[in-house]
């Protein structure tokens, strides 16, 4: 069974600086998605990148990128200048062919002013 | 596009109590999932429909949770004779499935909250 760990219940960091949420995941499987979503507090989840597994490049949107490593089955986050709207819990997660994703348990993230 | 939208968003009910929440998916998308989300935790996969078949049932969801999409459009998810354990957010989501193509992105509704007293 496919498995996801996010290691880090919660981080903290000042506003503009760089900060990077770990997340490993276990699979037997060769073709498959990764994801990371942003849940700010009490409101919906919005995906903020995606990484597909055959693809050697890592992913970037903006100020997010991943560093994505398949054989080491990691999958981490870096947001680069901080804001105070990134706070919120960001959830790693795993999709394979069967098209449900399986979610880590979340890293609470603080944008301190 | 005006997103995927959940009703009610707050629900809260007695133990034993039957309640039924809807999700309205983006328009052009043929699959609909819901996934439950306790304190603290990632959401779990419920289930999952494709058009108006319901393709994928997780062991999570008892025999008193029910999900129907009659006509591929909306769903709702039915919980009958509510118990404390049930208290949860219920998160649907939606995704443009093509059958060869890459796996699309889904997008997720606001959840429905639920507390079961």
């Amino acid at each position: 069974a496919q498995t996801v760990t996010q290691s880090q219940p919660e981080m903290s960091v000042q506003e503009a600086e760089t900060v990077t949420l770990s997340c490993t995941y276990d699979t037997s499987e060769n073709n498959y998605y990764l994801f990371w979503y942003k849940q700010p507090p009490s409101r919906q989840m919005i995906l903020v990148i995606r990484q597909e597994a055959y693809k050697q490049q890592n992913a970037t949107e903006n100020r997010f990128s991943v560093n994505f490593q398949k054989a080491a089955k990691s999958f981490s986050l870096k947001i680069s200048d901080s804001q105070l709207g990134d706070t919120a819990m960001y959830f790693c997660a795993f999709m394979n062919r069967d098209d449900k994703i399986i979610f880590g348990k979340g890293t609470r993230l603080h944008i301190l002013p | 596009d005006t997103g995927v939208s959940q009703d009610p968003r707050h629900k809260i009910t007695k133990r034993g109590q039957n309640v039924t929440f809807r999700c309205d998916p983006i328009s052009e998308h043929n699959r609909l999932y819901w996934y439950r989300q306790t304190l603290g935790q990632g959401p779990e996969f419920l289930t999952y429909f494709q058009n108006e078949a319901q393709l994928e049932k997780s062991r999570l969801l008892s025999d008193r949770f029910s999900a129907e999409r009659p006509k591929g459009s909306f769903s709702t998810l039915e919980i009958q004779r509510t118990e404390q354990g049930d208290s949860a957010m219920y998160l649907c989501a939606s995704s443009s499935y093509t059958s060869g193509s890459h796996q699309e992105t889904q997008y997720f509704g606001p959840g429905t909250r639920l507390l079961v007293l």
